[in-house]
């Protein structure tokens, strides 16, 4: 089975160029996270789709910041225009919701993320 | 609220010394699930354990133990015998089901271990 995949690996951009990044779940999950690691500080919640709804946006930074998940598989995560404190590991994530089983899903896979430099 | 703490910010050890990288957190749940995970120099995140709160029991697995202490809200992790390949950055995190059956994580600011020859 294939895990969470994120492309790109690695993305250089200017300061006020739009970058977007791809998130590809692992297949039948229907939560899918975004989550970033900036300025080597902790890895931070950004949002949480449940299909194609958000179902918390909290995390997310400003209005520069625009998550999709269009027909609820792959999400992206555009940031336009970007700045020098985007630059950071942008991660994905993705986990069952198995209530309907009866059961909880308390795992979440995690993508290898996303690099993004800003200069 | 939820939080995680790793007091440590970096720790440096020479080669086959042993290190435990602390990790104290905060919930309102009585169930909850703890993780540590792996940040190599590559940059991803690697998945070490996973414990849920209704087992106490303390895991090894190799040169990895891990001490879970609910009385204490502590999850401590200890390398035994270090090795330079585990260089990296080590987070602790916690996550709580939500009503929609996901679950948001949340992540201590991670501790730097250095490892030397």
């Amino acid at each position: 089975e294939a895990g969470v995949t994120q492309f790109p690996s690695h993305s250089v951009i200017e300061k006020g160029q739009t970058v977007t990044l791809r998130c590809d779940p692992i297949s039948g999950h229907d939560n899918l996270y975004w989550y970033r690691r900036v300025m080597g500080k902790e890895i931070k919640f950004l949002l949480h789709f449940v299909k194609e709804s958000k179902q918390d946006e909290s995390g997310m930074p400003n209005n520069r910041f625009l998550a999709e998940r269009t027909g609820g598989t792959y999400s992206t995560l555009k940031v336009q225009p970007a700045e020098l404190e985007d630059s950071g590991v942008y991660f994905c994530a993705s986990s069952q919701d198995l209530r309907d089983r009866g059961l909880r899903g308390y795992e979440q896979y995690f993508g290898p993320g996303t690099r993004l430099t800003v200069t | 609220a939820q939080k995680v703490t790793q007091a440590q910010t970096e720790i440096s050890v020479v080669e086959k010394e042993d290190v435990t990288l602390d990790c104290v957190y905060e919930t309102r749940d009585t169930t909850y699930y703890l993780f540590w995970y792996k940040q190599p120099p590559s940059g991803e995140l690697v998945f070490l354990i996973r414990r849920n709160s209704f087992d106490e029991q303390n895991e090894i697995s190799g040169r990895y133990s891990w001490n879970f202490q609910k009385s204490t809200s502590s999850f401590n992790f200890t390398i035994t015998a270090s090795q330079v390949v585990d260089s990296a950055v080590y987070f602790c995190a916690l996550s709580e089901e939500g009503y929609t059956g996901g679950f948001k994580t949340i992540f201590g600011a991670g501790t730097r271990l250095f490892v030397k020859a």
